[in-house]
């Protein structure tokens, strides 16, 4: 019963290192996103994964990288992290891309850069 | 582009009171769904309660109920019986029911119960 399993869930990077934040689900659901939330900001959609096998921008793409491994699992990489990327990221999914019933978290992981 | 407006950054409310968190939003859509999502300190966000908005009838869920305008693209939420376990970051969030969507986020309003 786990649902939305992001690892890690905290983690310090120096600027100019690389990362990848890992996410799985095991509700066989289509659609895969993630998010940045910032204070003051709310959440704001990097990328996201409607199906299998396609990957589209969000709000805030620059910077990262996705990667849609298979239906349970899409990652995150941050290929020369900079302090303006020091934020709490969230991966979701959900059956479908506009789904009626929202989508289901991850717990998150608190990115640090220095 | 939609857009999900919360006014109010932080709210306070004394325990077994109520309080109403504000919302609007901004969308060309006639068909859509409009969600609050809870957030509290341990960072998980937990869905409280959605909206369908072909639905004239306000959705409730316990002491939580929403006030849905769709006219005035208002969606509103309140909190009855306010208890502290309620402390929380509190998004409201939309998305239209067409195509390759997305969740589009308000940016909160950050909620304060008090004995």
């Amino acid at each position: 019963n786990a649902g939305v399993t992001q690892t890690p869930k905290f983690q310090v990077l120096k600027t100019g290192q690389s990362m990848t934040l890992q996410c799985a689900q095991d509700m066989n659901h289509n659609s895969m996103y993630w998010y940045r939330q910032d204070p003051g900001m709310g959440l704001r959609l990097i990328y996201y994964s409607a199906s299998e096998g396609t990957t589209d921008k969000g709000e805030v793409p620059n910077g990262y990288n996705v990667s849609r491994l298979n239906k349970r699992e899409f990652s995150l990489r941050l290929e020369s992290a900079a302090p303006s990327q020091t934020s709490v990221y969230f991966c979701a999914s959900s059956e479908v891309s506009f789904s009626n019933y929202g989508y289901t978290f991850g717990s998150g992981t608190r990115l640090t850069v220095v | 582009a939609q857009t999900v407006t919360q006014s109010q950054p932080e709210m306070s409310v004394q325990e077994a009171e109520t309080v109403t968190l504000s919302c609007t939003y901004d969308t060309s859509e006639s068909n859509y769904y409009l969600f609050w999502y809870k957030q509290p300190p341990s960072r998980q966000m937990i869905l409280v309660i959605r909206q369908e908005a072909y639905k004239q009838q306000n959705a409730t869920e316990n002491r939580f109920s929403v006030n849905f305008q769709k006219a005035a693209k208002s969606f509103s939420l309140k909190i009855s019986d306010s208890q502290l376990g309620d402390t929380a970051m509190y998004f409201c969030a939309f998305i239209p029911n067409s195509g390759y969507s997305t969740l589009t986020f308000g940016k909160g309003t950050m909620l304060l119960v008090s004995p």
